[in-house]
């Protein structure tokens, strides 16, 4: 497809669980961005990939949070042991330069029991 | 700390009407902002922009005013349709860079 996909989209977990997000972002985009959106909560910034350059992780909540993009293509949002609080709906984005539009992904909805 | 606020949280219009969904931000320092519009069960999808250069940008049926010495920014939707039913966010950011701050979004209901 042409845009931004996103696996699963809905993932229910337990408590203490490992959960994996996928992005695929749009063909030729080099930036790559996670965000959360948490119950009555604005879009929360996560993580950016730029090429091959460091990402920048300011926004991950925790040390239980971690991202990766191989072959600066599909990325791999991974959160460990995981918390109710951490339920939400992730959403990746792309785009095109870094600060061109973002082209989001329908987003995975990760629920925590 | 918000840093982008949008301080309605819902919206009900009449069809045909204008809808005005407004968003506050508290760094100065932001010189450009974007309109995103999102549908349940889909991502936000890319509305309109403004740079801080310009004090209004308009693109068919939605304009959006930004007053900077107010750090305030509007979105006018003008006749508003049923269409238009969905959460409206508001982003800001430093131009040059790639970090976008957004607010809470506001969720509009367009009545026919």
């Amino acid at each position: 497809g042409a845009g931004v996909s996103q696996s699963p989209s809905n993932k229910v977990t337990e408590k203490g669980k490992d959960v994996e997000l996928r992005c695929d972002p749009i063909s030729g985009h080099t930036a790559l961005y996670w965000y959360r959106q948490s119950l009555g909560q604005g879009l929360e910034f996560l993580i950016y990939f730029q090429g091959n350059s460091a990402p920048d992780k300011s926004g991950l909540p925790s040390d239980r949070f971690s991202a990766e993009r191989t072959g600066g293509s599909v990325s791999t949002l991974t959160i460990q042991r995981t918390q109710q609080e951490d339920s939400a709906v992730y959403l990746c984005a792309s785009s095109k330069t870094p600060t061109g539009e973002l082209f989001f992904g329908e987003g995975s909805r990760l629920t925590v029991l | 700390d918000q840093q982008v606020k949008q301080n309605s949280p819902s919206l009900s219009v009449q069809e045909g009407r204008i809808s005005i969904l407004n968003c506050d931000y508290t760094n100065s320092m932001f010189d450009y902002f974007l309109w995103y519009k999102k549908y349940p069960a889909e991502g936000p999808t890319f509305l309109i922009s403004i740079s801080s250069i310009k004090d209004k940008n308009e693109d068919g049926r939605f304009t959006v005013f930004l007053n900077k010495s107010a750090k305030h920014l509007s979105l006018h939707i003008v006749p508003s349709q049923p269409g238009d039913s969905a959460v409206y966010f508001c982003a800001a950011s430093l131009s040059g860079t790639y970090k976008y701050i957004f607010g809470t979004g506001t969720r509009l209901k367009v009545l026919a």
